[in-house]
């Protein structure tokens, strides 16, 4: 089971926007709505950022959003904080009942 | 509050078998699909298993299909992670994870902190 495929790493500067790319397939990312993002600092257990590709649960930064276009999956992340600074990974349900996560992107705040 | 806590993780020799345990509390446990997640060192996470909320369905990673069996008590919220022919590739983290609502194509908004198995002679 391949994972899906992301930036290895994205940096950007206090108060800037970046885009996290995460692409799959037509077996996931690209046939259904079940795209999460999930933030990891390290030593730490991976936190819900967005589900069901755009939606942010409750105590979620406003700052995150998701999206999709076709095998590809996106979370962006605005007004860049240095709290923002950890390892972000994209999972998605695939057919046959299973689920994929992506390789990590690791974000660096400059 | 919602909690999870793992525990049954440590060191085991090649082909040797362990069982994890995942206790949950602050929430209707009997109600939510559970899931294993592990993370091998500097690696992404890797989904493992799911079980339904009844316990009747069960899902497996091909890695560790036919070695290793989740299940769940229901009455003593409590899942399970049976692993047996444990192999170098299955040391890792392994975290419980709670499905947001009963689906296994849901994401996972609770996560345990992780119980650490080392398969290695």
């Amino acid at each position: 089971q391949s994972a899906l495929t992301q930036p290895a790493s994205v940096s950007g500067s206090p108060g800037q926007s970046i885009t996290i790319s995460c692409t799959g397939t037509s077996s996931d990312v690209g046939g259904y709505n079940s795209v999460s993002w999930y933030q990891q600092h390290p030593g730490k257990a991976p936190k819900l950022m967005i589900y069901d590709i755009s939606n942010r649960p409750s105590g979620v930064s406003g700052r995150f959003s998701g999206s999709k276009s076709g095998n590809t999956a996106s979370l962006t992340i605005s007004g860049l904080q240095a709290e923002d600074e950890a390892e972000y990974y994209c999972s998605a349900y695939r057919s046959g009942n299973t689920v994929v996560f992506g390789g990590g992107t690791k974000v660096t705040v400059l | 509050e919602v909690q999870l806590e793992e525990s049954g993780g440590g060191l085991v020799q090649p082909g040797g078998s362990l069982r994890l345990s995942c206790a949950a509390s602050g929430f209707m446990f009997n109600n939510y699909v559970m899931t294993w997640v592990r993370q091998a060192p500097g690696k992404g996470p890797e989904w493992v298993s799911a079980i339904s909320a009844s316990g009747r369905s069960t899902y497996y990673a091909d890695s560790v299909k036919d070695r290793f069996t989740i299940s769940r008590d229901n009455s003593k919220n409590t899942l399970y992670l049976q692993m047996n022919g444990l192999r170098a590739e299955d040391t890792a983290l392994y975290y419980c994870a709670k499905d947001q609502v009963g689906n296994i194509a849901d994401a996972f908004d609770i996560w345990g902190q992780g119980t650490v198995v080392t398969v290695s002679s």
